[in-house]
C-alpha cells in the first residue's frame, strides 16, 4: 500500500506571497492532519480534515487554511507569507474513526523557505 | 489537553537499554499515551501506545504506573539506527495535539 505523499517536497517563496501544499493520504484513510515543524517550536498541529470537513483546529492564524476533497486528498494554503512561516509542513493520514487518537501515518513533508 | 515534559536530549551506547521518561501530570481518565519516532528529513512514525501498566511490541515497551502521571518508553539494546527524536503525546480522541520538542536520542558506537 502506498504511503502518504506530499507535493512539492521543496518550495521557495517570498514574503507576501501565498502557497498551496498538497497531500495524498493512504488509500482508505479519510482523515488528513497538517503539522508545522520548526527547530524552535517542534511539531505543532495545524488542523484535521475528515470527510471534507475541518474537524479539529490548532492555534494558528487565519492565514493558514485547508480543505479536503471527496477523494480525501487535502491541500493546505498559507496566504501573505511571513519569514516565520519557513518550516517543514507535514501531513498525516489515518482511518479517521477515532480522531487523533489513531495512529497517524506521516508523509515526508514539504520544506518551505520564505525569503 | 495534557501537557507533557520529557528530556531534551539523551546519549546512549550501542547495545544498551534506553529509557525515556515523560511526565504528564494532568492526564485525563480517557487519555492514552502515545510515542512517535522521527528520523531526520522524515515524518514521525508511530512506535507504541498504551493506557496503563505495560505494553510491549516488536520495537519497544511502554511502562505506565498506576497513577498514570508519567510513562517510560524503553528501547532494548539500541543500535545506531535508533538515533532519532522521540515524542511523547497524551491523546484523548478528538483533542488538539502538540508533539512539542521531543527527546533527541543519540546512540554512540
Amino acid at each position: 500500500k502506498a504511503g502518504v505523499t506530499q507535493t512539492p517536497r521543496y518550495l521557495i517563496k517570498t514574503r507576501g506571497q501565498q502557497v498551496t501544499l498538497s497531500c495524498s493520504p493512504i488509500s482508505g484513510h479519510r482523515s488528513v492532519s497538517w503539522y508545522q515543524q520548526t527547530p524552535g517550536q517542534g511539531l505543532q498541529f495545524l488542523f484535521e480534515y475528515f470527510s471534507e470537513t475541518q474537524r479539529n483546529k490548532g492555534n494558528f492564524p487565519g492565514r493558514f487554511s485547508g480543505r479536503q476533497f471527496s477523494n480525501s486528498r487535502s491541500e493546505m494554503n498559507v496566504s501573505t507569507l511571513e519569514l516565520g512561516d519557513s518550516a517543514l509542513y507535514l501531513c498525516a493520514s489515518s482511518l479517521g474513526l477515532a480522531g487523533l487518537l489513531e495512529t497517524q501515518y506521516f508523509g515526508p513533508g514539504t520544506r518551505l523557505l520564505v525569503l | 489537553l495534557a501537557k507533557t515534559t520529557q528530556p531534551i536530549s539523551m546519549d546512549s551506547y550501542e547495545g544498551q537499554e534506553v529509557n525515556i521518561t515523560c511526565s504528564h501530570n494532568n492526564i485525563a481518565t480517557n487519555d492514552y499515551i502515545t510515542w512517535y519516532q522521527q528520523f531526520p528529513s522524515q515524518g514521525p512514525r508511530f512506535i507504541i501506545q498504551g493506557y496503563k501498566t505495560k505494553v510491549t511490541n516488536e520495537v519497544a515497551s511502554l511502562f505506565i504506573p498506576a497513577d498514570r502521571k508519567s510513562s517510560t518508553l524503553s528501547l532494548p539494546r539500541v543500535s545506531l539506527s535508533d538515533t532519532a527524536v522521540y515524542y511523547c503525546l497524551v491523546l484523548g480522541g478528538y483533542q488538539k495535539v502538540t508533539f512539542g520538542i521531543g527527546t533527541k536520542l543519540q546512540v554512540i558506537p
